[in-house]
């Protein structure tokens, strides 16, 4: 069954460092998404992306976060200056709005650990 | 009017029993609402999703259960196992490929 695959699974950064989040969607879905999860709490939307834009965003994707594709197959999540609070899981997932199919395929994360 | 509202927090219940988890929703917009099962470390993983347009779904031991017009819609897992035990998201998408919003999970342990 085809994957989402995120790298690194565990990332540790000094804060104020920047970051670089990395994610390979399923090769024929056409959106994308990057969701995080603090700790033992729910998944918190962050952005949408399409055709090369970000189509929505939440207020937690501030100036400090970038999106990507930098070519046909990754999709990256910039932070540019980390904040304790950024520590959380984040999930890339993907979807295609092919016929019948309404499935969002998550990744397995990378826990971004800020000190 | 985005929020989805996931009870009860937690549950346990033994090997064999039925376990129910509870959303509620107000955007009326709303169009698709999948369940997710997430185990430690890992990410969330599609169970189940109902569309609005049906009242009833199963697969497999799980059932989603939708009712419109009380904006309200349940998992059921029958004969529930160990390996069951996870935490569980409800979710609501309000149109073709846009944001899911998830509720705030429900941590079900089943005893032996």
């Amino acid at each position: 069954e085809p994957e989402v695959t995120q790298t690194p699974s565990h990332q540790v950064t000094q804060m104020g460092q920047e970051v670089i989040l990395r994610c390979v969607p399923i090769s024929n879905h056409l959106y994308f998404y990057w969701y995080r999860q603090i700790l033992g709490q729910k998944v918190e939307f962050l952005v949408s992306f399409y055709n090369n834009e970000i189509s929505e965003k939440s207020e937690i994707f501030d100036d400090q976060f970038s999106v990507e594709r930098p070519d046909g197959s990754n999709f990256t999540l910039k932070i540019r200056s980390t904040k304790l609070e950024d520590s959380a899981m984040y999930f890339c997932a993907s979807t295609s709005t092919g016929m019948g199919n309404y499935g969002y395929t998550f990744g397995s994360g990378t826990r971004l650990t800020v000190v | 009017q985005q929020q989805v509202k996931q009870s009860p927090q937690s549950l346990i219940v033994q090997k064999g029993g039925i376990p129910i988890i509870n959303c509620a929703y107000e955007n009326t917009a709303f169009d698709y609402f999948p369940w997710y099962q997430q185990f430690p470390g890992k990410g969330p993983a599609l169970l189940i999703a109902i569309r609005p347009d049906v009242s009833e779904k199963k697969e497999g031991r799980f059932t989603i259960s939708f009712n419109k017009s009380a904006k309200q819609f349940s998992l059921h897992i029958m004969d529930s196992q160990p390996g069951d035990s996870a935490t569980y998201f409800c979710a609501a998408r309000a149109g073709t490929a846009s944001k899911l919003t998830f509720g705030t999970g429900t941590r079900l342990q089943v005893t032996l």
